[in-house]
């Protein structure tokens, strides 16, 4: 079965730093996502992308915050500058048509900020 | 705007007993209608959705949930609990034609031996 996958599976950043998380999502899905969940809290919706921009995003997507479809296979989140708050497990998802299809998950990236 | 509350953090059956697992929502136009389940250290697995059509909707493993539009609920049943059901739970609201799923708090469910 087609798998959404993420790497690395955990990132130990410094305060300040850049990280970079990496989605490859299921080959023929159009609509892509990025979700983070805060230890012991809710699922929290970051930005959706389609057509190569982005499509919606929540408030938490600031300006510390980027998404980029680099190539055809690739869907990458970049936080600029990390903060001890943006420590959260980050799950990539995608979707072949859109809101009633329902989305596949990857398994997420725990990011802790030190 | 949509949104979704799930109530009972924590839900604790025992094996074989039934599960109900409570799921309301608020949309301003027809919602579509999603449970998904988180097993430890994975992602979400799509277990089921309603998007039209029939109100009553199977899932995965074992599991169903019925649209009730009067109620505005979306509660996930399954009539016999297994060991291996303990996971977290999470309901699910997007409307047609936007671009994100809102998702509820999620519910723990404990199945006792």
């Amino acid at each position: 079965e087609p798998e959404v996958t993420q790497t690395p599976s955990h990132q130990v950043t410094q305060m300040g730093q850049e990280v970079i998380l990496r989605c490859v999502p299921i080959s023929n899905h159009l609509y892509f996502y990025w979700y983070r969940q805060i230890l012991g809290q809710k699922v929290e919706f970051l930005v959706s992308f389609y057509n190569n921009e982005i499509s919606e995003k929540s408030e938490i997507f600031d300006d510390q915050f980027s998404v980029e479809r680099p190539d055809g296979s690739n869907f990458t989140l970049k936080i600029r500058s990390t903060k001890l708050e943006d420590s959260a497990m980050y799950f990539c998802a995608s979707s072949g048509t859109g809101m009633s299809y329902g989305y596949t998950f990857g398994s997420g990236t725990r990011l802790t900020v030190v | 705007a949509q949104s979704v509350t799930q109530l009972g953090s924590h839900v604790s059956v025992s094996e074989g007993a039934l599960v109900l697992l409570r799921c309301n929502y608020s949309s301003s136009v027809p919602p579509y209608l999603f449970w998904y389940v988180q097993y430890p250290n994975q992602g979400l697995q799509l277990l089921l959705k309603y998007t039209t059509g029939a109100t009553l909707v199977k899932g995965i493993n074992g599991f169903e949930a019925e649209f009730k539009k009067s109620e505005t609920s979306f509660h996930l049943t399954k009539p016999s609990a297994h060991m291996s059901d303990a996971a977290e739970y999470f309901c699910a609201v997007s409307e047609s034609g936007g671009f994100k799923t809102i998702f509820g708090a999620g519910t723990r469910l404990f199945v006792k031996a």
